[in-house]
């Protein structure tokens, strides 16, 4: 099994642009996420889903779209970037029977 | 809203020493799941250790333990015999009983642990 995967690891964007950050999981869990970690704060969650069809808003949404049409599935979707959006991007998958979470190898996003 | 609180931003102890990271955290719940991630320099989150708050004796797994006092709110990390690879930041997080099927993690702001030789 591969987890969860992001692409791309890194990526330079200049304000105004847009760009989606792929995020897939082999383990056909339920449940994905999309966090954003600045320093000092921790991970915040932006948006989940608890299955295809069926997103959600998390704690800091605004700026960010996502949809899920497969289980496999959840990208996160910048419709034009600004500098506040300059973080590390984690997306994660739930196992619903153990109830925790892993996490991809994060995506490094700039914006200038 | 549940908060998580780490008060130590930075710690640092020799190799084969014992460290314990602390963590606190605010919630009206009376179920809940606390979990430590480790996040060594390549990025990736690892999960640590998990305590179900429902469960009285602590978690352990290998060198790693927790003191939860669930009357405190209080979950602290247990690192033993420690070695160069805990080199790490260390997030504490909480997780309220999921509710149709979302499992929202609040973390902690994280506390920067480095093992020195």
């Amino acid at each position: 099994n591969a987890g969860v995967t992001q692409t791309p690891k890194f990526q330079v964007l200049k304000t105004g642009q847009s760009m989606t950050l792929q995020c897939a999981q082999d383990m056909n869990h339920e449940y994905m996420s999309w966090y954003r970690q600045d320093p000092g704060m921790g991970l915040r969650l932006i948006h989940y889903s608890v299955g295809a069809g069926i997103t959600d808003q998390g704690e800091v949404p605004n700026g960010y779209n996502v949809s899920r049409s497969t289980t496999e599935d959840f990208p996160l979707r910048l419709l034009s970037a600004a500098p506040s959006q300059t973080s590390v991007y984690f997306c994660a998958s739930g196992s619903q029977r153990y109830n925790e979470q892993f996490f991809g190898p994060g995506t490094r996003l700039t914006v200038l | 809203a549940q908060t998580v609180t780490q008060s130590q931003p930075e710690m640092s102890v020799q190799e084969a020493e014992t460290v314990t990271l602390s963590c606190t955290y605010d919630t009206s719940e009376n179920n809940y799941y606390l979990f430590w991630y480790k996040q060594p320099p390549s990025r990736q989150m690892i999960l640590v250790i998990r305590q179900e708050a429902y469960k009285q004796q602590n978690a352990t797994e290998n060198r790693f333990s927790v003191n939860f006092q669930k009357a405190a709110k209080s979950f602290s990390l247990k690192i033993s015999d420690s070695q160069l690879g805990d080199t790490a930041m260390y997030f504490c997080a909480f997780m309220k009983p999921p509710f149709q099927g979302a499992q929202k993690l609040v973390f902690g702001q994280g506390t920067r642990l480095t093992i020195n030789p």
